[in-house]
């Protein structure tokens, strides 16, 4: 029983365009919530975070938005850069700390 | 400025051998995790650690054991390789205090058990 869900396996954007990834989740007890990016070969490093008395964070080119009626939050990337492509997990941890549960992750491309 | 190292990159095993997955952090973080992530699933926990001495299962723990003897290290055994731990593994570690922004993960280890 997944608890995090990334419905698209992978995403294609062309360069200077807005990407879009979404992710739902399905425990009420989630209150944090995270984007990691992962390049080929490397961990996961974080990229922003939000928390459930929020329903947006923005940092520089990335916003989070949280909806908690719909249990789903999405990952703004404007615009969007080759350097961006890697795959993108979504996080969630039921408090403010640790052991976090991640979706299955997106495949971003962006194309030049 | 290491971070968190895993040793080893790559491994191939037999079934039915044994093995230990080092993890190794040099930011004196507190707690540490041993992550599994397999094609198309998220990273799923395996086995965590909330200072030395203390330990705890994850989501996933069967067929692992773990150790904290030291706040440095966390190693991952694995007693009876069984196809099914064919997966790419992760440790990482965060801080005592903070949020879950503050994991680092290490460059991981590919397992495949043949």
């Amino acid at each position: 029983d997944q608890q995090v869900k990334q419905n698209s396996p992978s995403l294609s954007v062309q360069e200077g365009r807005i990407s879009i990834l979404n992710c739902d989740y399905t425990n009420s007890m989630f209150d944090y919530f995270l984007w990691y990016k992962k390049y080929p070969a490397e961990g996961p490093t974080f990229l922003i975070s939000i928390s459930s008395i929020k329903d947006k964070n923005e940092d520089g080119r990335f916003t989070v938005f949280l909806n908690k009626s719909a249990k789903h939050l999405s990952l703004h990337i404007v615009p969007s850069q080759p350097g961006d492509s890697a795959v993108y997990f979504c996080a969630a941890s039921p408090e403010y700390g640790n052991k976090l549960v991640f979706g299955a992750g997106t495949i971003l491309r962006v194309k030049s | 400025n290491a971070g968190v190292t895993q040793t080893p990159k790559f491994r191939i095993l037999k079934i039915g051998q044994s093995m230990t997955l080092q993890c190794t952090q040099d930011m004196n973080h507190n707690y540490m995790y041993w992550y599994r992530q397999d094609p198309g699933m998220g990273l799923k926990l395996i086995y965590y650690s909330v200072g030395a001495g203390i330990t705890d299962k994850g989501e996933v723990p069967n067929g692992y054991n773990v150790s904290r003897s030291t706040t440095e290290d966390f190693p991952l055994r694995l007693e009876l390789a069984a196809p099914s731990q064919t997966s790419v593994y992760f440790c990482a570690s965060s801080p005592a205090t903070g949020g879950s922004e503050k994991y680092t993960f290490g460059s991981g280890t590919r397992l495949t058990v043949v």
